[in-house]
């Protein structure tokens, strides 16, 4: 089956502790995105990546990395650096950035103690 | 950071009762709009993609509208069910995806 998964379902982590959540596609996208939820908000833009080897900050990137070694993995780092990590994270893909839908995976709930 | 909103925030109906939500966007450099359908403990799935100015699009009993000449689009459900309850987002395009918070809808049975 084509999808994206995304692991682990939730994630606890020490508060100063970088923390990577995976994301994977097997649909061929070439594009890739990391967004963030926080209640009472929309999703947020953290990253996005249109090729291998290349990625663009949304409007939160301060705190995250990433890498786009291969066009099937876009994982996410939280770094030590963002002041407010907890939060529901989602991956998505599609084929063409703006005129094609996204594609999502089931999430990761990342919470920070 | 471009201002994607939607109303209501949320919303709660009859089961067999009509209803439609507003997605409101800035009309400069649009791309297109899409809108998505968020069921609780599942991922978002797309319902609509539409880039020109009055498209109108249909799936079963929901259907959106388009209006980038000033910026709105609005979804409509006929007939609302129980299994339509979801969280409706709207995304606009331009060089990237903007999100609104969304319209959680309740059908009561």
């Amino acid at each position: 089956d084509g999808g994206i998964t995304q692991s682990p379902k939730y994630l606890f982590r020490k508060e100063g502790q970088n923390v990577t959540l995976s994301c994977e596609q097997n649909l061929n996208h070439d594009a890739m995105y990391w967004y963030r939820q926080d209640p009472g908000q929309g999703l947020r833009l953290i990253y996005y990546s249109q090729i291998v080897n290349d990625f663009q900050k949304g409007d939160i990137a301060e705190g995250y990395s990433v890498s786009r070694e291969k066009k099937e993995s876009f994982p996410l780092t939280v770094t030590s650096a963002q002041k407010n990590p907890t939060a529901f994270y989602l991956c998505a893909s599609n084929t063409d950035i703006e005129y094609n839908e996204q594609f999502f995976g089931p999430g990761t709930r990342l919470t920070v103690l | 950071i471009l201002n994607v909103e939607q109303s209501p925030q949320s919303l709660h109906v009859q089961e067999g009762d009509s209803t439609n939500f507003t997605c409101s966007f800035p009309s400069s450099n649009f791309y297109a709009l899409h809108w998505y359908r968020w069921e609780t403990a599942k991922s978002p799935e797309a319902l609509f993609v539409m880039t020109l100015n009055g498209d109108e699009k249909k799936k079963g009993r929901i259907s959106a509208t388009l209006n980038t000449k000033e910026g709105y689009s609005y979804l409509y459900i006929k007939g609302s069910q129980p299994e339509d309850s979801a969280t409706y987002l709207c995304a606009r395009t331009g060089n990237q995806f903007y999100f609104g918070t969304g319209t959680s809808l309740t059908v009561i049975p």
